[in-house]
């Protein structure tokens, strides 16, 4: 059973539309959620780390938010350069050292 | 200052073949991870080395071993190649204080087995 996932799998933005990105987790204590970027044939790039529900976290047109069973990562007047996958990923309670779990990602496309 | 350096960067193999993915960092980090990206799948841990000296498996290591050569350097071997094993491979490292430190990715070697 997956412990994280992303919807929606892809989304197609105009230069300017804002949206928000979903990651909903199921872990039964978390230790921390991240957000990445990756951009094709490239490796993931680290933007946030929440640790707790109801912290935030911005950077540029980006911002991230924690509840007790997601995180949402909200883009603002979205450029052609933020044209990227995004992928969360949760550290659970417990788990090995360093372990993350990660969604499969949403693919965002922002278009001029 | 490179980050995460991987090699190679594409590989293609033919089934039962061996080969070695080469990973090194240059950010005085202690803890180093494997990765395989799989389409529609979330990147899966293989093996990861919370420090110099040790390794440890992660969800999918079958048909893997790893080597911590050194600080800097953390290798991972397939033995006998199987094309299940075709995937696109990421090293990653954190500083190791903490288990929640940020991990840092290397660009990925895409490797297809026949």
């Amino acid at each position: 059973e997956d412990q994280v996932t992303q919807s929606p799998e892809a989304l197609r933005l105009q230069e300017g539309e804002s949206s928000s990105l979903n990651c909903s987790y199921t872990v039964s204590g978390l230790r921390g959620l991240f957000w990445y970027r990756q951009d094709p044939g490239k490796g993931p790039e680290f933007l946030f780390t929440l640790y707790s529900a109801g912290e935030e976290k911005e950077k540029e047109r980006l911002k991230a938010t924690l509840t007790k069973k997601e995180s949402f990562l909200h883009i603002t007047a979205p450029k052609p350069e933020d044209s990227a996958t995004y992928l969360c990923a949760v550290q659970e309670e417990g788990d090995s050292w360093g372990k993350l779990q990660f969604g499969a990602g949403t693919q965002v496309v922002v278009t001029p | 200052n490179a980050g995460v350096t991987q090699t190679p960067k594409f590989q293609v193999l033919k089934t039962g073949q061996s080969m070695t993915l080469q990973c090194a960092q240059d950010m005085n980090h202690n803890s180093m991870y494997w990765y395989r990206q799989d389409p529609g799948m979330g990147l899966r841990l293989i093996y990861y080395s919370a420090s110099e000296g040790t390794t440890d498996k992660g969800e999918v290591p079958n048909g893997y071993n790893v080597s911590r050569l050194n600080k800097r350097e953390f290798s991972l071997r397939l033995e006998s190649a199987a094309p299940s094993q075709t995937s696109v491979y990421f090293c990653a490292s954190s500083e190791g204080v903490s288990s929640t430190d940020t991990q840092y990715f290397g660009p990925g070697t895409r490797l297809t087995v026949l």
